[in-house]
C-alpha cells in the first residue's frame, strides 16, 4: 500500500492567515503516462460528510473557494488556505488514487 | 440535484454481521462507481472499497476482502455494503460516495452509524 503521511496534525492559524497542509507518499503517486497527480484534499467537519476540496492534487471542485490551492507532485503535496475563515476550522485529508487508495491520517485546522 | 442518501443507525452485536444501504438520485446510476470509506471516532477516514455499478463489479481494500460485500439493485439505483464478523473495531460511520474510476469521490452520503456492542 502506498502510505500517505500528513503534517502537521494539527496547526492553529489566526484569521486571515495562512495554513498549509503537507502530504507526503511512500512513493510517486504521479503518472508517468499522463502526467498527472493522482492526489485529493477533503475537508471533513463535525457531522457531516466529507467536502471534495482538490482533485488531480491542485484541480478546484466546482463551487469550492479560490483561497484553497493544492500543489506538487511526485510524492510531496500541499493544500494552502490562502486567507483563514472561521467557516475554514475542520479536519483536512489527503488521498492518493493511484494505488490501492489510502488516506493520511488528517490535519486538524483551528483558530488562533 | 445528485444525492446519495444511506440507511439509519445500527446496533450489532460482536460476530453479527450490518447490510448499509445507500439510494441515489439526480444521475445517471451506472456512470459512476460506489464507494465506501469508514471512520472511527477519533480516527481518519478509513477505505473499504469500490464497486462499478454497471457491471456489478466490485475491488475490496485487503484488510476487508473476506468479510465485505458491496452489491447493487439498478432498479432502484440502490448500492449495499454488507459487512460480517463485526468486532468493537467496526463501530464506525460508514459512507458510500460516488466517483469516477480510479479517482476521487465528489458527493457523498451523510454517513451511517454502526454501533458494535454486546
Amino acid at each position: 500500500d502506498i502510505v500517505m503521511t500528513q503534517s502537521p496534525d494539527s496547526l492553529a492559524v489566526s484569521l486571515g492567515e495562512r495554513a498549509t497542509i503537507n502530504c507526503k507518499s511512500s512513493r510517486s503517486v504521479t503518472s508517468i503516462s499522463n502526467n498527472r497527480n493522482y492526489v485529493a484534499w477533503y475537508q471533513l467537519k463535525p457531522g457531516q460528510a466529507p467536502k471534495l476540496l482538490i482533485f488531480w492534487a491542485s484541480t478546484r471542485d466546482s463551487g469550492v473557494p479560490d483561497r484553497f490551492s493544492g500543489s506538487g507532485s511526485g510524492t510531496d503535496f500541499t493544500l494552502t488556505i490562502s486567507s483563514l475563515q472561521a467557516e475554514d476550522v475542520a479536519v483536512y485529508y489527503c488521498q492518493q488514487y493511484y494505488g490501492d487508495v489510502t488516506f493520511g491520517g488528517g490535519t486538524k485546522v483551528e483558530i488562533k | 440535484q445528485v444525492q446519495l442518501v444511506q440507511s439509519g443507525a445500527e446496533v450489532q452485536k460482536p460476530g453479527a454481521s450490518v447490510k448499509v444501504s445507500c439510494r441515489t438520485s439526480g444521475y445517471t446510476f451506472s456512470i459512476y462507481d460506489i464507494k465506501w470509506v469508514r471512520q472511527a471516532t477519533g480516527q481518519g477516514l478509513e477505505w473499504l472499497g469500490w464497486m462499478d455499478p454497471n457491471s456489478g463489479n466490485t475491488v475490496y481494500a485487503p484488510r476487508f476482502h473476506d468479510r465485505i460485500t458491496l452489491t447493487r439493485d439498478t432498479s432502484i439505483n440502490t448500492a449495499y455494503m454488507e459487512l460480517t464478523s463485526l468486532t468493537s473495531e467496526d463501530t464506525a460511520v460508514y459512507y458510500c460516495s460516488r466517483g469516477p474510476r480510479n479517482g476521487w469521490q465528489d458527493y457523498w452520503g451523510q454517513g451511517t452509524l454502526v454501533t458494535v456492542s454486546s
